[in-house]
């Protein structure tokens, strides 16, 4: 049901650097509408990773950061930690859909 | 700091009506720099945006097409809380239900900031 499309899991070792994809289309991502990121541990609500693209809200550290080109957006996770693993998601407006969508998330493991 | 505490059913029989509770602390519904929305998350449907309520000069509500003919939410300024009613539900109605603030560039509808606080979420089962 998800219009915006991320790989279902990335890994990585501790200290690494991954991305995660958010593949969107010209109503949504490329119809120049904001992109937040999302994480979400077990058993709780989603937490504000990145809004406006590439904005870190107070309290989340630098290693996380955000981009956006054309119809798809990224966020990058570097020196990764063992408490960032977690599902993330990514989350837009969808212009035909008249509503915000989210993304199909992806989970992260440390290794 | 901006909290938000559900409460409602966690259980509801097929063909009823959900009806969720999101009591506001530490900001107002009626807030010209916020939007307050319901949001939904299963293991087949991802998380789901149901809909929304914000005040600027007057309500404003927008639902999900998905549900726009079963929905309703409300806001309450004397409880500052809003609610979700989700009509004639069925088995595929089953998720977790969240509330959540969106936060706008103040007097607007631009919604620069995210969802920037959430409730506790509430795990809602439909079924006889």
């Amino acid at each position: 049901q998800s219009v915006l499309t991320q790989p279902p899991s990335v890994s990585g070792a501790p200290g690494q650097r991954v991305t995660i994809s958010c593949t969107g289309s010209s109503s949504n991502i490329g119809a120049a509408y904001d992109v937040h990121w999302y994480q979400q541990l077990p058993g709780t609500a989603p937490k504000l990773l990145i809004y406006g693209n590439s904005n870190r809200p107070s309290g989340v550290p630098d290693r996380f950061s955000g981009s956006k080109s054309g119809t798809s957006a990224s966020l990058a996770i570097t020196g990764l930690q063992a408490e960032d693993e977690a599902d993330y998601y990514c989350q837009s407006y969808d212009s035909s859909l008249s509503g915000y969508v989210f993304g199909t998330g992806t989970k992260v493991t440390v290794l | 700091q901006v909290q938000l505490q559900q409460s409602g059913p966690g259980l509801v029989k097929p063909s009823q009506t959900l009806s969720l509770t999101c009591a506001i602390s530490g900001d107002s519904v009626s807030s010209n720099s916020a939007a307050w929305n319901w949001i939904r998350q299963s293991p087949s449907r991802g998380l789901e945006w149901l809909g929304r309520t914000y005040y600027r000069s007057r309500w404003y509500n927008d639902y999900a097409i998905s549900v726009k003919s079963r929905i309703t939410i409300n806001p309450d300024t004397s409880k500052n809380q809003f609610s979700l009613q989700l009509n004639s539900v069925t088995p595929e109605d089953t998720a977790v239900y969240y509330c959540a603030r969106a936060k706008a560039v103040a007097g607007t509808k631009y919604f620069y900031y995210g969802m920037d606080v959430w409730g506790q979420g509430t795990t809602v089962t439909v079924s006889s």
